[in-house]
C-alpha cells in the first residue's frame, strides 16, 4: 500500500515571498504519478501540478514548481511570488501507473498555507 | 457548462436514517469516485467506478453503497451502518481509469445527529 506524508500541518508566508511545502511518499511501484491539489476556503479541489515519475525534469506551472527526488521519495511544492489567493489547504497525492483496477488517488493529510499581506 | 454537480451543499439527517448524496457529471467521463474528508485528514477513497454497472470498494467502503446505472450519475448512499457519517463528501470524475486528471465537484457537507 502507498502512503503519503505531509509533515507541516500549517505554514505561513508573506505576500510576494517564496514558500516550499514538503511531501514524502512510500511505494514499491516504479511507475506512478504525483500531484499537488489546492483546496481554498470554498473547498473546491483544484489540481495545481502533476509529475510523472518516469520524467527526471521537475514540473513547472507558472509560479508553481516541484522538486521531485525519486530516490528519496520526496515531492515538494515551491510557490514563488506568493499571492493572497494562494491561501488554501494543499494536498499531496499519489497515483499508481495505469492499471486495470482503476486510478486511486492516495492523499496526504494536507498543509494549510496562509499568505499574509 | 461542463462540470460536476453535487447536491445538496449541506445535508442534515437523524442517526439511523439512510441518506443518498447526488453526483452528476456532464464531462462524458468514464470513471467516477467518492471521497470522504475529515478535519485534519486528507481525502479517503470510498468507492470508484470505471464503467457503467461496475464499481469497486475503496479504502473505507464499510457503511456505504453506490450504484452506477448511468454514465453521468454515481450516487452514494450513507447507511445507518456507517458509524461516523458526519463528514465532507467529494465526488470526482476522470476521462478514464488511467492517470487522467480527476475533476472534483463542490462537495456535500453531511451532518448526522
Amino acid at each position: 500500500a502507498q502512503t503519503v506524508t505531509q509533515s507541516q500541518p500549517e505554514m505561513s508566508v508573506q505576500e510576494a515571498e517564496t514558500v516550499t511545502l514538503s511531501c514524502t511518499y512510500d511505494t514499491s511501484e516504479s511507475n506512478y504519478y504525483l500531484f499537488w491539489y489546492k483546496q481554498p476556503p470554498s473547498r473546491q479541489m483544484i489540481l495545481v501540478i502533476r509529475q510523472e515519475a518516469y520524467k527526471q525534469q521537475n514540473a513547472t506551472e507558472n509560479r508553481f514548481s516541484v522538486n521531485f527526488q525519486k530516490a528519496a521519495k520526496s515531492f515538494s511544492l515551491k510557490i514563488s511570488d506568493s499571492q493572497l489567493g494562494d491561501t488554501a489547504m494543499y494536498f499531496c497525492a499519489f497515483m499508481k501507473g495505469r492499471e486495470t483496477s482503476g486510478s486511486r488517488l492516495t492523499f496526504g493529510e494536507g498543509t494549510q498555507l496562509t499568505v499574509n499581506p | 457548462d461542463g462540470g460536476i454537480t453535487q447536491s445538496p451543499k449541506y445535508l442534515f439527517r437523524k442517526e439511523g436514517q439512510n441518506v443518498t448524496l447526488s453526483c452528476e457529471q456532464n464531462l462524458n467521463h468514464d470513471a467516477m469516485y467518492w471521497y470522504r474528508q475529515d478535519p485534519g485528514q486528507g481525502l479517503r477513497l470510498i468507492y470508484y467506478s470505471q464503467i457503467v454497472n461496475d464499481f469497486q470498494k475503496g479504502d473505507i467502503a464499510e457503511g456505504y453503497s453506490v450504484s452506477r446505472e448511468k454514465k453521468e450519475s454515481f450516487p452514494l448512499t450513507v447507511t445507518s451502518a456507517q458509524k461516523n457519517p458526519t463528514a465532507f463528501y467529494l465526488c470526482a470524475s476522470s476521462r478514464d481509469s488511467g492517470w487522467a486528471e480527476q475533476y472534483f465537484g463542490p462537495g456535500t457537507r453531511l451532518t448526522v445527529t
